[in-house]
C-alpha cells in the first residue's frame, strides 16, 4: 500500500540504450512530479503533470520524455542514455499548487 | 543559481541536545517553506512548513524559524534522538514548484 511507488529501484544500462522509470500514486493526488538528484545531492524538478497534463519542464533534453496515462501514473522515458544522466530519479505527488508532497523511494540509473 | 542554500553539509549532535539546521534562500517571491527528512535509500518525506507571513510554527520536537528580512529560515529539533539522523532537506516553493538546498546529514549521537 506504498503511496507513491517507483519502479524499477536500480537500473544499470550501456551508454546509448532507451530506459523507463515507472512511477504511481495511490494517493488521490493531481499532480505528479520527477526530480533528478545530482551527484551535489541536489534535487531539482524535471517536469510537473497537473491532470496528466504538462505544467512544468525545466528545460530537461528531448531524450526525456515523460508520459502520464491518467492522474495516478507518471513514467519517464528516457531515449540515447548519456554518462551525465547517472543520478537518482524521484518521483513525487502532490494537490495542484501545493508544495506538500509525497515521494517514491527512487531509481538509482547507472550508466556505463 | 543556488536559490536556496544549505551550507552546511552536516553536523552531529549529542541526544537530547538541540538540533539546528540552517537554510538561506535568495529569491524573496518565495511564500512557502518546507523541510524534509530523507532517510538511505528512500525519499524525502515532508517534516514541517511554514507560510512567509509566519515567523515560526511548531510541531512536536520540530519547530521551524522564519527570518524573512534575512531571508533565513532554522529547524530546532528539541530533544534530538537517534532516530533523528538523516538528511534534512529544505525547500522553498514559489508558487508551482519546490526548489530545494543540497541537504543538511544530521547525525544524532547516543
Amino acid at each position: 500500500d506504498t503511496a507513491v511507488s517507483q519502479t524499477p529501484k536500480y537500473l544499470v544500462t550501456q551508454m546509448g540504450n532507451d530506459k523507463s522509470i515507472k512511477c504511481e500514486q495511490n494517493l488521490g493526488h493531481d499532480t505528479m512530479y520527477w526530480y533528478k538528484q545530482d551527484s551535489k545531492k541536489f534535487l531539482k524538478i524535471m517536469f510537473s503533470y497537473n491532470n496528466k497534463e504538462l505544467i512544468i519542464n525545466e528545460t530537461v533534453p528531448n531524450r526525456f520524455s515523460p508520459k502520464s496515462p491518467d492522474k495516478a501514473h507518471l513514467n519517464l522515458h528516457i531515449n540515447s542514455l548519456e554518462l551525465g544522466d547517472s543520478a537518482v530519479y524521484f518521483c513525487a505527488s502532490s494537490q495542484f499548487l501545493t508544495g506538500i508532497g509525497a515521494f517514491g523511494s527512487g531509481t538509482q540509473l547507472s550508466v556505463l | 543559481d543556488q536559490q536556496v542554500k544549505q551550507n552546511s553539509p552536516s553536523l552531529s549532535v549529542q541526544e537530547g541536545r538541540i538540533s539546528i539546521l540552517n537554510c538561506d534562500y535568495t529569491n524573496s517571491m518565495f511564500d512557502y517553506f518546507l523541510w524534509y527528512k530523507k532517510y538511505p535509500a528512500e525519499g524525502p518525506t515532508f517534516l514541517i512548513s511554514i507560510s512567509s507571513i509566519k515567523d515560526k510554527n511548531e510541531d512536536g520536537r520540530f519547530t521551524v524559524f522564519l527570518n524573512k528580512s534575512a531571508k533565513h529560515l532554522s529547524l530546532h529539533i528539541v530533544p534530538s534522538q537517534p532516530g533523528d539522523s538523516a538528511v534534512y532537506f529544505c525547500a522553498a516553493w514559489n508558487g508551482n514548484k519546490l526548489v530545494f538546498g543540497a541537504g543538511t546529514i544530521l547525525r544524532v549521537k547516543s
